[in-house]
């Protein structure tokens, strides 16, 4: 399947670890990017590639990748982190090649 | 540093051609990017539209591909979203980003989108 499935949920205590997971077939060929979005806004990468955080992002956020399992934990959560979280890759599968979502997860900070 | 803004009309007649427009500033659109549009129905998640590369180039996604077309203009450094026959379900908010591919042969690739847009919202109605 070239679907990204995502946990809907997940809520963390102040200062605790949460990991958040992505399931697809594509991810075996492309490394999971994640994206944090909060009401109102556009999205912002926070982790690409095996485990890369773009300029300004907290190094509280990391990646990891197993198989067709993409992980993204945020460890020592803060109120700010509050938001919906998407997985992106790349299905190369079939006649098609094209980027695929994960279904999002709302993360909510205790 | 890169920068995208999206314009366009935020109203479209049902059966209409929703027609947006990204302009890119901080860079050229014939660098080795990807240009994406990505989009959002109100209270649900993103959905990836297609992409297009400066030669002209596109991918799109197989469930829009017969109604989107997306375009390239060098010469005013700006890429286009064209989708045709709109219903209500085409109301969102559209994005466009930046995308970065890194192809690595036998081991895992890389594919992700540093730059987006602030949105722009679209909605089908009479």
């Amino acid at each position: 399947s070239s679907e990204l499935t995502q946990d809907p949920a997940v809520s963390v205590a102040l200062g605790q670890t949460v990991r958040i997971t992505c399931q697809g077939d594509s991810l075996r060929s492309y490394y999971a990017s994640w994206y944090q979005q909060k009401p109102g806004q556009a999205p912002v990468l926070v982790i690409y590639g095996k485990n890369n955080r773009p300029s300004g992002i907290p190094d509280r956020f990391s990646g990891s990748s197993s198989g067709n399992t993409a992980s993204l934990t945020i460890t020592g959560a803060q109120a700010e982190d509050e938001a919906d979280y998407y997985c992106n890759s790349r299905d190369s599968s079939g006649n098609h090649l094209r980027g695929v979502f994960g279904t999002g997860t709302k993360v909510t900070v205790l | 540093q890169v920068q995208l803004q999206e314009s366009g009309p935020g109203l479209v007649k049902p059966s209409g051609t929703l027609s947006l427009t990204c302009a890119v500033s901080g860079g050229s659109i014939s660098s080795s990017n990807w240009w994406s549009w990505v989009r959002q129905p109100p209270g649900k998640g993103l959905e990836w539209i297609g992409e297009i590369y400066h030669s002209g180039s596109t991918n799109y996604n197989p469930s829009l591909k017969s109604r989107v077309t997306i375009s390239v203009d060098k010469s005013k450094n700006q890429f286009s979203l064209k989708l045709s026959s709109v219903t209500a379900a085409d109301t969102a908010v559209y994005y466009c980003a930046m995308g970065d591919i890194v192809v690595v042969p036998a081991a895992i690739s890389y594919y992700y989108m540093d730059v987006w847009g602030k949105g722009t919202t679209v909605t089908v109605s009479s």
